[in-house]
């Protein structure tokens, strides 16, 4: 099991793009995080899926929006890049099932450059 | 508010000393608390958590409600303790939402 992927590794682009990140859930999970961490920061909360709804939010604007598939996996959405979305995004998944709070594995991340 | 802090951005100790890296919360209810390690080249996982109350690779960590402090302990350090840790917070039950604190940088010196 090669745990959450997450793709692409890097990626460029420029003030007023937009950008897709994906991201595969761990085998057997079916909840997807996502989290934003900028440079020297701790990972901060963006939104979480099950069901392929949008279960949570945290402190972002709507340019930032999700999507999860029927096989769990989950794409980020990104709109208008601004430069202080430069950042790395990490994709965790847990399995969940609205009563208990699972352990959630990180991906490796997707690094995010706007120029 | 949800917050997570961790006083100490940089902390170093010599090999066989102990080691404590801090973690201080404010949260309204009860939460569940969590220790991440990021080692060198690898991705975040996670080290303990305070439900578990497991010593993972020699690491302890004691939930202080009182003190609302979580902090992170081993008696004697080894080189591959060396690591960017996080200390992160949720709810006990349901959403699974994780606020983390910015991360202590812990080098071990031989």
């Amino acid at each position: 099991d090669a745990g959450v992927t997450q793709s692409p590794t890097h990626l460029i682009k420029t003030r007023g793009q937009q950008v897709t990140l994906r991201c595969s859930p761990k085998s057997g999970h079916d909840t997807v995080s996502w989290y934003q961490q900028a440079l020297g920061q701790g990972p901060q909360f963006i939104f979480q899926y099950y069901e392929e709804e949008e279960r949570q939010r945290g402190n972002f604007p709507d340019r930032f929006s999700g999507h999860q598939f029927p096989n769990y996996s989950s794409e980020l959405n990104v709109n208008a890049l601004l430069l202080g979305d430069s950042a790395l995004y990490l994709c965790a998944s847990s399995f969940g099932t609205g009563g208990s709070n699972q352990p959630q594995h990180f991906g490796d991340g997707t690094r995010l450059s706007i120029l | 508010a949800q917050r997570v802090t961790q006083p100490e951005k940089l902390l170093s100790v010599f090999k066989g000393a102990p080691v404590e890296l801090k973690c201080n919360y404010s949260y309204s209810g009860s939460p569940e608390l969590f220790w991440y390690v990021q080692y060198s080249r690898q991705r975040l996982q996670l080290l303990l958590r305070h439900i578990s109350r497991e010593s993972i690779k020699g690491f302890t960590a004691d939930l202080n409600k009182g003190e609302t402090s979580f902090h992170l302990k081993k008696p004697f350090a080894q080189e591959e303790d060396s690591a960017m840790y996080y200390c992160a917070l949720s709810r006990i039950q349901g959403a699974q939402k994780l606020v983390f604190g910015q991360g202590t940088r812990l080098t071990i010196n031989p």
